[in-house]
């Protein structure tokens, strides 16, 4: 247990679908993060949150939209996808942003069909 | 770290072995750094940090040693067990935001 779980798991989803990723921790933190994880490529930082407010888009399609209703709970909803957004989506947290370890969720394997 | 990657780099080492895994950073003015383990299906999991103030940290069998002179970093791994059988990625805090390496494959025979 990482005190940050991640639903679904798994996704497989058409590219004209709508679907939500979930994230929620219990740790107590202040900030959260979206990161999609291809394969042979390094961990990308796709948002930020600090205190419920956005500070980081690193240049994210429109496509993934994120939410952060409070400190504890993270949203990526998702439209439109394509093929190439196929990927693992991870979430992690830490106490607040800056030199703090992040504590990762599992991830959800999305799929694009 | 490392950016683009091509081909998981892999380390297989014995049971019972030290294992030393490489990483290169890329930014002088990082100031922190963590080591993950990934295993299959799973999210990365914290092993250890280090401050830029510092030069080796100790843990639990694992040790994190830092160059600055040469933007180096590495994560040594005392006695590896099958469970030490994973991913291992270093992380480069720059102004917040953490930029992961590629990532090193570390294969325990038995």
């Amino acid at each position: 247990e990482t005190g940050v779980t991640q639903t679904p798991r798994h996704l497989v989803m058409g590219m004209t679908n709508k679907k939500s990723l979930k994230c929620e921790q219990h740790l107590g933190h202040n900030a959260m993060y979206w990161y999609k994880q291809s394969a042979k490529k390094p961990l990308e930082l796709m948002f930020v949150y600090n205190f419920k407010e956005q500070t980081e888009n690193n240049s994210v399609p429109s496509r993934f939209s994120p939410e952060c209703p409070n400190s504890s709970h993270l949203f990526l909803h998702l439209h439109t996808l394509q093929p190439e957004d196929s990927a693992l989506y991870l979430c992690a947290s830490s106490q607040i942003v800056g030199n703090q370890p992040q504590h990762f969720g599992d991830g959800t394997r999305l799929s694009i069909l | 770290g490392e950016s683009v990657g091509l081909h998981l780099p892999t380390l297989s080492v014995q049971e019972g072995d030290n294992s030393i895994i490489n990483c290169a950073y890329s930014n002088s003015a990082s100031d922190y750094f963590i080591w993950y383990k990934q295993e299959s299906g799973k999210g990365p999991q914290f092993i250890i940090d280090i401050r830029s103030n510092m030069d080796k940290r100790q843990g639990q069998r694992v040790t994190v040693l830092l160059n600055k002179t040469v933007k180096h970093l590495s994560l040594q791994i005392a006695a590896t067990q099958p469970g030490d059988s994973a991913v291992y990625f270093c992380a480069e805090n720059i102004g917040g935001k953490l930029i992961f390496g590629q990532g090193t494959e570390l294969s325990v025979k038995p």
